[in-house]
């Protein structure tokens, strides 16, 4: 039983570069999610998935592009990364929305040069 | 959805109980008490939840004050792995496309040895 797992664990990209962070869940989640989380700073949203093929803008979607093609993956897209994209990423996947089962990834650090 | 506000950092000492306040005074009647925590670099974990009753779970107990406008999160016996952030979180509980979970600055908590 994996859970969330998020790859890659780290990555560092040039100002321009291109690259697609991937999600899978295996707890046949509804929900999906991409948060963002900045130095000393609490998580904020990116976008977000209800259900296979649908997709909906967080509170930060800036910059970001995300496809969920499949119920168990949810891709994070950078188009053109931009150091301020610098930041740690957390995928999450809940049951229909229900807020005390969310389920966390371990994170993807990304540094953008 | 109504605002939290805690504290920014607490400490205690290992083996006492940790007790966190949430302050949401203009929560609505609909709107329920969550309750994460982040590990250092990890992804954030569910504690508990409540409405409106007292809850108890094997991790933590959550006091509600009567008129629901402040919550208090308690770790009965703190060890030194609760060393974390603490967030408190109020958002309605019902499941619709809207549905999501959004964080703010959390309590740093620090149990001392």
């Amino acid at each position: 039983n994996a859970g969330v797992t998020q790859t890659p664990k780290f990555r560092v990209l040039k100002t321009g570069q291109s690259m697609t962070l991937l999600c899978a869940q295996d707890m046949n989640h509804e929900y999906m999610y991409w948060y963002r989380q900045d130095p000393g700073m609490g998580l904020r949203l990116i976008h977000y998935s209800v259900g296979e093929g649908t997709t909906a803008k967080g509170e930060v979607p800036d910059g970001y592009n995300v496809s969920r093609l499949k119920k168990q993956n949810f891709l994070l897209g950078l188009e053109s990364a931009a150091p301020s994209q610098t930041s740690v990423y957390f995928c999450a996947s809940s049951y229909r929305g229900q807020m005390y089962g969310y389920t966390f990834g371990s994170g993807t650090r990304l540094t953008v040069v | 959805d109504a605002k939290t506000t805690q504290p920014t950092s607490m400490d205690c000492a290992e083996g006492r109980a940790a007790n966190l306040p949430c302050n949401h005074s203009t929560i609505s009647g609909n709107e329920y008490v969550y309750w994460y925590r982040q590990i250092h670099s990890q992804g954030p974990q569910y504690i508990i939840h409540g409405l409106k009753n007292n809850e108890t779970n094997e991790m933590a107990s959550l006091i509600i004050t009567e008129d629901r406008k402040s919550s208090t999160l308690i770790l009965p016996h703190a060890t030194l792995r609760d060393t974390a952030v603490y967030y408190c979180i109020v958002r309605v509980g019902r499941m619709d496309s809207s549905y999501k979970l959004i964080f703010g600055s959390g309590t740093r908590l620090l149990v001392r040895p």
